[in-house]
C-alpha cells in the first residue's frame, strides 16, 4: 500500500522568500511522484513530476522538487515566491507499474504575505 | 482542446435526497476517474473507468454511489440516499494511455445538509 504524508497543513511566507513544501510517502514498489496546486476555484493543476532520470524536476511556475530515495521524500521548492503563488498545493503517487491509482497527501496551504 | 469539466459546480442537498454528478473527460481519453476530498483530508480515489467499463471500483465507500459511463464518453456519479459524510469535492480526472498523465476537473463541491 502506499501513502503519502504532507507534514504542513499551512505555510504563511512573505513575497520574495524562498519556500519548502514537504511531502514524504511510503510505498513498497516502484512510485512516480507528482505535485499538484489548486489555486482557488479551480481545478488541479500539474505542476511537475517525478518518472524517472533526474532526481531534481523542474515545473511551471519557478517550482522544482528533488526526488530522495533513501528518504522517501519529495520536498517543492521555490526560491522566489509570489502573490500569485497563493494557493493549495498536493503531493502524490502513484504505483509506476500501473500508474492508474493516485494517493494523495492532505495538502499544505501557501500563503504568501505582501 | 477543452479540458475536464464537471457539473455542477457546486449542489446543496438534505440528507437523503439524491444527487448526481457529472464529468465530461478530455476528447478521447479512454481512462476516466473519480476522486473525493473530504474536507481537511487527502483526495482518495474513488473508481477508475476504462471505456464503459469499471476497471477499479475499490475505493467506493458503499452501495449509495452508483457511477457510471454509458457509451465510454462522459460519467455520472449518483449518491442515494446522501448521508452527511459524503460532504466534500468530488474531482473527476482523465487519461490517455498512459495513466500517470491524469487531468483533473475543477470539482464539484457537494454539500449534504
Amino acid at each position: 500500500a502506499q501513502s503519502v504524508t504532507q507534514l504542513d497543513s499551512q505555510v504563511p511566507v512573505f513575497e520574495e522568500a524562498p519556500v519548502e513544501l514537504r511531502c514524504n510517502y511510503s510505498s513498497s514498489v516502484s512510485v512516480y511522484l507528482f505535485w499538484y496546486v489548486q489555486y482557488p476555484n479551480q481545478g488541479l493543476q500539474l505542476l511537475l513530476k517525478y518518472l524517472s532520470g533526474s532526481t531534481l524536476v523542474k515545473g511551471i511556475n519557478g517550482f522544482e522538487a528533488e526526488f530522495n530515495k533513501s528518504q522517501t521524500s519529495f520536498h517543492l521548492r521555490k526560491p522566489s515566491v509570489h502573490i500569485s503563488d497563493t494557493a493549495e498545493y498536493f503531493c502524490a503517487v502513484t504505483h509506476s507499474y500501473t500508474g492508474n491509482q493516485f494517493y494523495f497527501g492532505t495538502g499544505t496551504s501557501l500563503t504568501v504575505i505582501p | 482542446e477543452a479540458g475536464v469539466t464537471q457539473f455542477p459546480s457546486h449542489s446543496v442537498i438534505e440528507k437523503g435526497q439524491t444527487v448526481t454528478l457529472r464529468c465530461d473527460p478530455i476528447s478521447g481519453h479512454d481512462n476516466l476517474y473519480w476522486y473525493r476530498r473530504v474536507m481537511g483530508k487527502e483526495i482518495k480515489f474513488l473508481l477508475h473507468f476504462v471505456k464503459e467499463s469499471k476497471q477499479d471500483e475499490s475505493g467506493m465507500p458503499n452501495n449509495r454511489f452508483l457511477a457510471e459511463r454509458t457509451g465510454g464518453t462522459y460519467s455520472t456519479l449518483k449518491v442515494q440516499p446522501a448521508e452527511l459524510e459524503d460532504s466534500g469535492v468530488y474531482f473527476c480526472a482523465s487519461s490517455g494511455t498512459r495513466g500517470y498523465e491524469q487531468f483533473f476537473g475543477p470539482g464539484t463541491r457537494l454539500t449534504v445538509l
